[in-house]
């Protein structure tokens, strides 16, 4: 079955620490999206992707950057870790025409 | 501006009763409509979506949600609840951006 691995699930970082969460996808999908969920909030968009070499920010993008290499990943790094980037993010992915969102198991990071 | 309000952050049922989750939204084209639920430590998993054509939809663990355009509002609807559908559910709107918009969240808890 496709789907879609988020790693690491679990990260303890320090502030000022590079992080950089990945997400690998088999759906061969070419729209990806980095979310981010915190309490209140609801899910954000971070940045997305419409297929390869392409990259766009979303809502929450200071502070985060992707690449788009491959059809299968798209790693969002943190370039400066900060507190208040603690979070639980989301990656999903998007098939053709605008159709339902997949979503990978998140990755809780805490940022001390 | 787009937006996506789900006005009760907490719902509790007991089990059997029938459950009723709100969604309004507001969109500045024909949106598209969607419910997703997320059980703790998990990603979201789509229980119905919303196109076109009849403003009733079924989706998925018995759920249902109907889409009243004069009232922009997407409301999730259940005629008898199970404990195993205690989770958060999001309301999600979009269209041929493909960027979609999530509410805050609405959680439900069930009494035995």
């Amino acid at each position: 079955d496709a789907e879609i691995t988020q790693s690491p699930r679990h990260k303890i970082t320090e502030t000022g620490r590079q992080v950089t969460l990945a997400c690998h996808q088999t759906w061969n999908h070419n729209n990806m999206f980095w979310y981010r969920q915190d309490l209140g909030h609801g899910l954000r968009l971070i940045h997305y992707s419409y297929g390869v070499q392409d990259t766009n920010k979303g809502e929450v993008s200071d502070g985060y950057s992707v690449s788009r290499s491959n059809t299968e990943d798209l790693p969002l790094t943190l370039e400066s870790a900060a507190s208040s980037q603690t979070s639980v993010y989301f990656c999903a992915t998007q098939g053709q025409g605008a159709g339902e969102l997949f979503f990978g198991e998140g990755s809780r990071l805490t940022v001390l | 501006a787009q937006s996506v309000t789900q006005p009760d952050i907490h719902i509790t049922v007991s089990e059997g009763a029938s459950l009723e989750l709100r969604c309004n939204y507001s969109y500045g084209a024909t949106p598209y409509l969607f419910w997703y639920v997320q059980s703790p430590g998990q990603g979201l998993q789509l229980l119905l979506k919303y196109f076109s054509g009849d403003t009733l939809v079924q989706g998925i663990k018995g759920f249902e949600a109907e889409f009243k355009r004069s009232q922009s509002s997407f409301n999730l609807r259940k005629p008898s609840v199970h404990w195993s559908d205690a989770a958060e559910y999001f309301c999600a709107v979009g269209g041929g951006t493909y960027k979609y918009i999530f509410g805050t969240g609405t959680r439900l808890k069930v009494l035995a």
